[in-house]
């Protein structure tokens, strides 16, 4: 299997506080997680990959200090939305790479939906 | 830029019908395309095809790629109304790990 977990699910915060979510491969390893971004309606923006041991790559428009990323091992990637504002409310969804024989597949967490007052 | 399109957006059918839904797209050094079902959450995975002609099935569910021509389709046959959600169709392009999503198709099927 590939399963990826999310924490929290939903995250109600006041504007101005930091929020943390949290991304779990729990069967497998991943070197490689990714952090999106849904609108209603909309697809998946990519905000940024993250690379176990290394800094996040960043897409272009998203600020780096505000979401601050850090994979500290082969199973967990955190995203911490720093000094929240109402417009950072969105429904946030990690994957996770899984490499398999000569071909990679993405599996995404359930999502974290933020919520800023 | 690396780009993905989808369609219909938006599909709307009766139960037991036959859908088709497409995806168009232009990447540099293509690596694989893969769909994907979102209901309420996330995404979950459904099909990744990294050769021209070979269909991939599952149950009701089947999905043939053309490298030549930059499209797939997914196919969904005797449709029922948990079918209702919508299909990603995302390209990841060799080297860049990422995936690039097409809009998405947006299926309702009425009873």
């Amino acid at each position: 299997g590939a399963v990826v977990s999310q924490h929290p699910s939903w995250v109600i915060c006041k504007s101005g506080t930091s929020v943390k979510i949290e991304c779990r491969s729990l069967d497998f390893q991943a070197t490689t997680m990714f952090w999106y971004r849904q609108f209603p309606k909309q697809s998946l923006m990519l905000m940024a990959t993250s690379n176990e041991g290394s800094k996040a790559t960043y897409e272009q428009g998203v600020e780096k200090d505000k979401f601050l990323i850090n994979h500290a091992s082969l199973t967990l990637s955190t995203l911490t939305v720093t000094s929240a504002h109402p417009e950072d409310s969105s429904f946030y969804i990690c994957s996770a790479r899984k490499q398999g024989w000569g071909t990679d597949t993405q599996y995404f967490g359930p999502g974290t939906r933020l919520t800023v007052l | 830029e690396d780009k993905v399109v989808q369609s219909p957006l938006s599909l709307v059918v009766h139960e037991g019908d036959t859908v088709t839904l497409n995806c168009s797209y232009e990447v540099t050094n293509f690596r694989s395309l893969l769909w994907y079902k979102q209901e309420k959450k996330a995404p979950t995975f459904l099909f990744m095809l990294t050769s021209s002609g070979i269909e991939k099935k599952s149950g009701r569910l089947s999905s043939i790629l053309d490298k030549k021509e930059l499209f797939s389709i997914l196919n969904i046959t005797a449709t029922q109304t948990g079918d209702s959600a919508v299909y990603l169709c995302a390209v990841e392009a060799s080297g860049a790990q990422k995936l690039v999503f097409g809009q998405g198709t947006r299926l309702t099927i009425n009873p």
